[in-house]
């Protein structure tokens, strides 16, 4: 079966430490990963994306995500957290329909917690 | 350009009850999404569209649920008759491409049913 896990339900970071947010995934074929972000009472926002290239991928708001084929992982990164970046954060991973159609399948989310 | 845009913000109602969802996608995107996000998980995907047509529906619960979209633009997301375990935030989302790609949300709606 296709899918994404996150396994950690809640990161916990002092301010200007840096952060990692991890993501595996299960799926056939090449993967198409991505990472939004949701904060208290809004939509989610997209972050990031991997589709092909490079491993390391720079997203908004200083992210990056460094993806690893043999690990299947791909995790969410910044160098030095602030507590602005306090929200959830939802790893996704494209699954084809079939034709020129797929969707996306979210993981459970991962709270970030930044402490002053 | 303007976002994803969903009403009512929050509702409640009792069990049994009907409520209906409002969403208007970003302008000239082909493909809107209607998620389920329960308190605690990710968002699951409920139905799919791509202008007017179904993609895919195979989450959602056809007995209550049922969605449309006329004319390919806005959409509606309908629950009848609602259960407590209806009780979620409701995200509309849309993007240009078929699907699995950026996709933008909107605000959501907050669905309490009592």
């Amino acid at each position: 079966a296709q899918s994404v896990a996150q396994p950690e339900d809640q990161v916990n970071v002092a301010e200007g430490n840096p952060l990692t947010v991890k993501c595996t995934y299960s799926v056939s074929g090449n993967p198409y990963l991505f990472w939004y972000v949701q904060y208290p009472n809004r939509g989610l926002q997209f972050l990031l994306k991997y589709i092909t290239g490079d491993n390391l991928v720079k997203g908004s708001y200083g992210f990056e995500a460094e993806f690893n084929k043999s690990q299947t992982s791909f995790h969410l990164k910044k160098p030095s957290a602030l507590v602005s970046d306090s929200a959830l954060y939802f790893c996704a991973v494209r699954v084809p329909y079939g034709g020129a159609t797929n969707k996306l399948i979210f993981g459970t989310g991962t709270l970030l917690a930044v402490q002053p | 350009e303007a976002g994803v845009a969903q009403s009512p913000r929050y509702k409640i109602i009792e069990k049994r009850q009907s409520v209906a969802f409002w969403c208007n996608p970003i302008s000239g995107h082909a493909t809107l999404y209607w998620y389920q996000q329960i308190l605690g998980q990710g968002p699951k995907l409920l139905i799919q569209f791509q202008n007017n047509g179904v993609v895919d529906d195979s989450q959602l619960p056809k007995d209550r649920f049922s969605a449309e979209r006329l004319k390919g633009v806005d959409s509606t997301l309908k629950i009848q008759p609602a259960k407590l375990e209806d009780s979620a935030v409701y995200l509309c989302a849309s993007s240009s491409g078929t699907g699995g790609y950026e996709q933008y949300f909107g605000p959501g709606t907050r669905l309490t049913v009592t």
